[in-house]
């Protein structure tokens, strides 16, 4: 069955360094999405992207934070100047229709310090 | 405010009783509501969803529920498993007219099974 992959599994940073989070979404979708769930909370819609732009972002997503489709089958969330409170596992999903079950990827732990 | 909420944070039920998890939400705009699992260290995984215009719908061994009127959701577990121990999470979407919405999601429920 396809799946979502993302890697790497666990990222530790340094307060104000940039990371990037890597996904490879399920091949034949063409929607794709961004979540983070700190640590015992809910899960939090990041950004959406769809025929290579951001479709939909919420006020989390501020310009620390960038998305990429750098090929076809890589997408990316890059974080410029991480802060502690980014901190979370990031989550990334995609669905083959714009309404429809998003499939979602095992994490990445982000750990800033 | 909570745009998606659950009542419960913790239920447990024993194994092979009916579980109901249930869910309020406050968009009436929403038009998409889904239930996802999620396990320890694990991303969220797709249980049922259902759509504005039907007030159920079924899968296997769970079921769906939305009132509309009064802006809830309910998942029924029948014959509750072990491997059905995790936080249940429900999610909306509300279409904003773009290519792709994402979900607003509420807190979760965790679900124990007892044997």
């Amino acid at each position: 069955e396809p799946e979502v992959t993302q890697t790497p599994s666990h990222q530790v940073t340094q307060m104000g360094q940039e990371v990037i989070l890597r996904c490879v979404p399920i091949s034949n979708h063409l929607y794709f999405y961004w979540y983070r769930q700190i640590l015992g909370q809910k899960v939090e819609f990041l950004v959406s992207f769809y025929n290579n732009e951001i479709s939909e972002k919420s006020e989390i997503f501020d310009d620390q934070f960038s998305v990429e489709r750098p090929d076809g089958s890589n997408f990316t969330l890059k974080i410029r100047s991480t802060k502690l409170e980014d901190s979370a596992m990031y989550f990334c999903a995609s669905s083959g229709q714009g309404l429809g079950e998003q499939y979602f990827g095992p994490g990445t732990r982000l750990t800033v310090t | 405010g909570e745009s998606v909420g659950l009542h419960l944070p913790t239920l447990s039920v024993q194994e092979g009783d009916n579980s109901i998890i249930n869910c309020a939400y406050s968009n009436s705009a929403s038009d998409y509501f889904i239930w996802y699992k999620q396990e320890s260290g694990k991303g969220p995984q797709f249980i049922i969803d259902i759509r504005s215009n039907m007030d159920k719908r079924q899968g296997q061994r769970v079921t769906v529920l939305l009132n509309k009127t009064v802006k809830h959701l309910s998942l029924q577990i029948a014959a509750t498993q072990p491997g059905d121990s995790a936080v249940y999470f429900c999610a909306e979407r509300t279409w904003a007219g773009g290519g792709a919405d994402g979900l607003t999601f509420g807190k979760g429920t965790h679900l124990i099974i007892q044997p």
